[in-house]
C-alpha cells in the first residue's frame, strides 16, 4: 500500500505565529490528498480536499484564509495554519486515496499553540 | 456532508469473546464505500475492513466481519475471538463518489484479559 509521511510530528508554537505541516506520499503519486483535524477523544473531521495544481476545496465552516493548503506536486501537500491561536491546537492528519480506492493516512501532526 | 453515527462511545469484551460495534449512516447516494478503521494510542489510522455498497455479500477479514444492511443504512463490525491487541478506538467511515471520507464519532473498545 501507499506510504504517507507527515512532518513535523509535533510542533509547539506561540500564539500569532504560522505553522506549516507537510504531507508526503512516498510511493504513490497523489492528485488528491485530504486534510483532517482531530480533537482529543473525538472523531476525524474532514477539513479540505487538496488538489494538485489547483485550489483546495474546503468543507463548510473551515476558514480557507486560516488554513492555507498548497498541493504543489503529486507527492506533497502542505497545510499552513496562519496566525495560530490556542483553539487551533489539535491533531492534524492527512491522507491519500489511491487509484484502487484505498485510503492511507499519515501518522499525524500534533499542534500545540501556547 | 454525509452523516455517520456510532451510538456506542465505549464497549468492552472479554478476551476470546465476540463483540459487535454499531454504525449507521445517512446518504442519498447509491454508490459508496463503507469502512471500519482502528486507531490505537499511537493515533495511526489502520484500515480494518471495507465494504462496497453495490456488493450484497458481507465483507470478511479473518476475525473481522461486517453486517451490511443497505436498506437500513446500517454497517456493524463483528470482532470474533477478541485479542488484547484489538483494544483501540474504532471509527466507522463513509466514502462518497468524490473520495471524501466522513467518520463517525468512534467507539472505544476495551478488551478484558
Amino acid at each position: 500500500g501507499a506510504v504517507v509521511s507527515q512532518h513535523p510530528s509535533w510542533v509547539i508554537c506561540k500564539s500569532g505565529t504560522s505553522v506549516k505541516i507537510e504531507c508526503r506520499s512516498l510511493d504513490f503519486q497523489a492528485t488528491t490528498m485530504f486534510w483532517y483535524r482531530q480533537f482529543p477523544k473525538q472523531s476525524l473531521m474532514l477539513m479540505a480536499t487538496s488538489n494538485e495544481g489547483s485550489k483546495a476545496t474546503y468543507e463548510q465552516g473551515v476558514e480557507k484564509d486560516k488554513f492555507l493548503i498548497n498541493h504543489a506536486s503529486l507527492t506533497l501537500s502542505t497545510l499552513t495554519v496562519t496566525s495560530a491561536h490556542p483553539e487551533d491546537s489539535s491533531f492534524y492528519i492527512c491522507s491519500v486515496v489511491t487509484s484502487w480506492h484505498e485510503q492511507f493516512f499519515g501518522p499525524g501532526t500534533r499542534l500545540t499553540v501556547l | 456532508a454525509q452523516t455517520v453515527t456510532q451510538s456506542q462511545p465505549e464497549m468492552s469484551v472479554q478476551e476470546a469473546e465476540t463483540v459487535t460495534l454499531s454504525c449507521t449512516y445517512d446518504t442519498s447516494e447509491s454508490d459508496y464505500y463503507l469502512f471500519w478503521y482502528k486507531q490505537p494510542p499511537s493515533r495511526q489510522m489502520i484500515l480494518v475492513i471495507r465494504q462496497e455498497a453495490y456488493k450484497q455479500q458481507n465483507a470478511t477479514e479473518n476475525r473481522f466481519s461486517v453486517n451490511f444492511q443497505k436498506a437500513a443504512k446500517s454497517f456493524s463490525l463483528k470482532i470474533s475471538d477478541s485479542q488484547l491487541g484489538d483494544a483501540a478506538m474504532y471509527f466507522c467511515a463513509y466514502r462518497n463518489t468524490g473520495n471524501q471520507f466522513y467518520f463517525g464519532t468512534g467507539t472505544s473498545l476495551t478488551v478484558i484479559p
